[in-house]
């Protein structure tokens, strides 16, 4: 069965930093395009950064361009999203998601970025 | 980036009837579209890729169709369960984006 657990999320101040993980069970992570889509309270889905098919291309939304970092451990069958220079509009809850025509979703994890 | 704007941003229906969301990219995606359902507080439930193809259990009464520009979800004979905010999303060219999200709400 496929299944994702997110976790990493919480409360952090702005400015700050935070490190999502996505643990992958029942495939290979690296076999497919993996995407983190984050959703703010009350508001619709936002595609937020993906690997392509094969993992040789990293790709961000410019609203997040040069603060987040999408990464993978192949070993740990583990997806990453770092996060800096936190901003209260990244307050969301961040969901991975398997595959470029999106099949499965975790069930997300919840950052607040408040002072 | 390709702009998603699906329509109509809410619609009210009854049990038993068939609705029809559209979703217009503002560039030419072929058939890289998907559709999603999402309930309060839970994650997305993927419906259908490559415009019209059903993910791996979703049921029949959903169905996809469209290529290049326009795209539609059919959700046929509404049960209560299909009361929820659908999205489509383009994975043509990065950025993915999604549409701005259909509340499909009982009547």
């Amino acid at each position: 069965e496929v299944q994702m657990l997110e976790s990493g999320g919480g409360l952090e101040q702005p400015g700050g930093s935070l490190r999502l993980s996505c643990a992958a069970s029942g495939f290979i992570l690296s076999n497919y395009a993996m995407n983190w889509v984050r959703q703010a309270p009350g508001k619709g889905l936002e595609w937020v950064s993906g690997f392509s098919v094969g993992g040789a291309n990293t790709n961000y939304a410019d609203s997040v361009k040069g603060r987040f970092t999408i990464s993978r451990d192949n070993s740990k069958n583990t997806l990453y999203l770092q996060m800096n220079s936190l901003r209260v509009e990244d307050t969301a809850v961040y969901y991975c998601a398997r595959g470029s025509g999106i099949s499965h979703w975790g069930q997300g994890t919840l950052v607040t970025v408040s002072s | 980036d390709i702009q998603m704007t699906q329509s109509p941003s809410s619609l009210s229906a009854s049990v038993g009837d068939t609705v029809t969301i559209t979703c217009r990219a503002s560039h030419g995606i072929d058939k890289s579209l998907a559709w999603f359902q999402q309930k309060p507080g839970k994650a997305p439930k993927s419906l259908i890729y490559l415009a019209s193809n059903l993910q791996s259990g979703v049921p029949s009464k959903f169905s996809g169709s469209g290529s290049g520009i326009d795209f539609t979800l059919t959700i046929s004979s509404l049960q209560p369960e299909d009361f929820a905010t659908y999205y489509c999303q383009q994975y043509s060219n990065y950025p993915y984006t999604f549409g701005q999200g259909t509340k499909l709400e009982i009547k």
